[in-house]
């Protein structure tokens, strides 16, 4: 069974602060993605990163993928109260169809 | 439509009743995945459709869970004799074959009293 452990389960930070969220696993994915979720909604994408080293940028959020495709990271720069949510890293399987989820981390920027 | 929806968005009932829960997903995606959410964690797999088989149904907690699907559209997930601890959020999911973008509807939430 493919675990995803992510931590910290919970955040919670000023306005303008850095913050870095980790997403880890025993397993090799060939994708992992990271979704943010607001409540009462369906989680969103935010990206998917595939090779091993990888990083991707996205405006303030830099996501980064270990070299050995089994953690990931995302680093958000001057958080806004906007960033507010839960953050859920994903990894995937090229050959099924389903995605094994973390179970998130809470972010709560306050103004 | 635009997204994928899904109906009830509410949905309240006695232990022991059946429920039946709806996805109606992107038009063109065949794929279309089922999954459940606890307050407050990730989410759990239950099952994957690709147009109307089930390749993976591995994730359905138990014989009182089941889904189906009409063609490559509209979803059902049945849940008969619901307990307490069925209670959570069902959320739905649908992509293309590749690459598997999983584009999410807001979830019926299920409570069962």
């Amino acid at each position: 069974t493919q675990l995803l452990e992510q931590s910290p389960q919970f955040l919670s930070i000023q306005e303008g602060e850095n913050l870095t969220v980790y997403c880890n696993s025993s397993s090799v994915f060939s994708s992992l993605q990271w979704y943010r979720q607001e409540p009462g909604e369906g989680p969103v994408l935010l990206v998917t990163v595939v090779t091993g080293g990888e990083v991707k940028k996205l405006k303030r959020l830099t996501f980064q993928f270990g070299d050995a495709r089994k953690d990931s990271s995302l680093h958000i720069t001057a958080a806004q109260p906007g960033d507010t949510g839960l953050y859920l890293c994903a990894g995937g399987d090229t050959n099924a169809g389903k995605s094994t989820f973390g179970d998130g981390t809470t972010l709560t920027v306050k103004p | 439509g635009a997204g994928v929806s899904q109906s009830p968005s509410n949905k309240v009932t006695e232990k022991g009743k059946d429920v039946e829960l709806r996805c109606d997903p992107i038009s063109g995606h065949t794929a279309l995945y089922w999954y459940r959410q606890r307050l407050g964690q990730g989410l759990e797999f239950l099952i994957y459709f690709q147009g109307n088989s089930a390749p993976d149904k591995s994730g359905l907690p138990s014989d009182r869970f089941s889904a189906e699907r009409t063609g490559e559209s509209v979803s059902t997930l049945t849940i008969q004799r619901t307990q307490q601890e069925d209670s959570a959020v069902y959320l739905c999911a649908s992509s293309l074959p590749t690459p598997r973008r999983q584009f999410f509807g807001p979830g019926t939430r299920l409570t069962v009293l």
